[in-house]
């Protein structure tokens, strides 16, 4: 089983700052890497897929690399707000036909 | 369109007793797959399909049964519900934009289910 690991585990933030994680993986044989965004009591939503080496993606002030070479993928959030509260998944779509989940980072913005 | 259902909510079971999780998707998707979601563990893999009639299981499938005779339709069923399967359990589905790769997986509201 491909093993997919988050860090950190959980953080704190204040409001306005800006914050990183990251998603590392052992294998660049996977199709796509997937980044979502599950707040408490709802579903996950997509943020992002990403395929290819140095990929960038943006969403409002939320951002994404893929390093495959290196094996890890980093999600940033610009001046967080209350509202990015929640947790952060990562997922590779990988060969074997099946997405593997990393555990999330569980981000918590404090006013 | 609606999206991915997924009924019931919340059920509760007792030991040895069977039940069917419904999933539904209306996005002509490909792709369909099961999720539980335990404390401290993510979302681990129960059972996925590629298409209808075709199935396989992920990573942790013991004691669960699924079947794709459509496209939309993809119900998970406990055969003799324990308490180890107490979880939140998701159903998702996603596109295949014309490789093997696939698209953004869209999630169900989930399912709360209690074995005692």
């Amino acid at each position: 089983i491909l093993n997919v690991e988050q860090s950190p585990q959980s953080l704190h933030v204040q409001e306005g700052d800006s914050t990183n994680f990251t998603c590392s993986f052992p294998s660049s044989n996977f199709y796509a890497l997937h980044w979502y965004r599950w707040e408490t009591a709802k579903s996950p939503e997509a943020l992002f897929v990403m395929t290819l080496n140095g990929d960038e993606k943006k969403k409002g002030r939320i951002s994404a690399t893929l390093n495959t070479k290196e094996g890890y993928s980093y999600l940033y959030i610009k001046g967080s707000q209350p509202e990015d509260s929640a947790t952060y998944l990562c997922a590779l779509d990988n060969y074997g036909q099946n997405f593997v989940f990393g555990p999330g980072t569980r981000l918590s913005v404090l006013p | 369109n609606a999206g991915v259902t997924q009924t019931p909510k919340f059920q509760v079971l007792k030991t040895g007793q069977s039940m069917t999780l419904q999933c539904a998707q209306d996005m002509n998707h490909e792709y369909m797959s099961w999720y539980r979601q335990d404390p401290g563990m993510g979302l681990r893999l129960i059972h996925y399909s590629v298409g209808a009639g075709i199935t396989d299981q992920g990573e942790v499938p013991n004691g669960y049964n699924v079947s794709r005779s459509t496209t939309e339709d993809f119900p998970l069923r406990l055969l003799s519900a324990a308490p180890s399967q107490t979880s939140v359990y998701f159903c998702a589905s996603s596109d295949h934009p014309g490789t093997w790769m696939r698209d953004e997986q869209y999630f169900g509201p989930g399912t709360r289910l209690t074995v005692t």
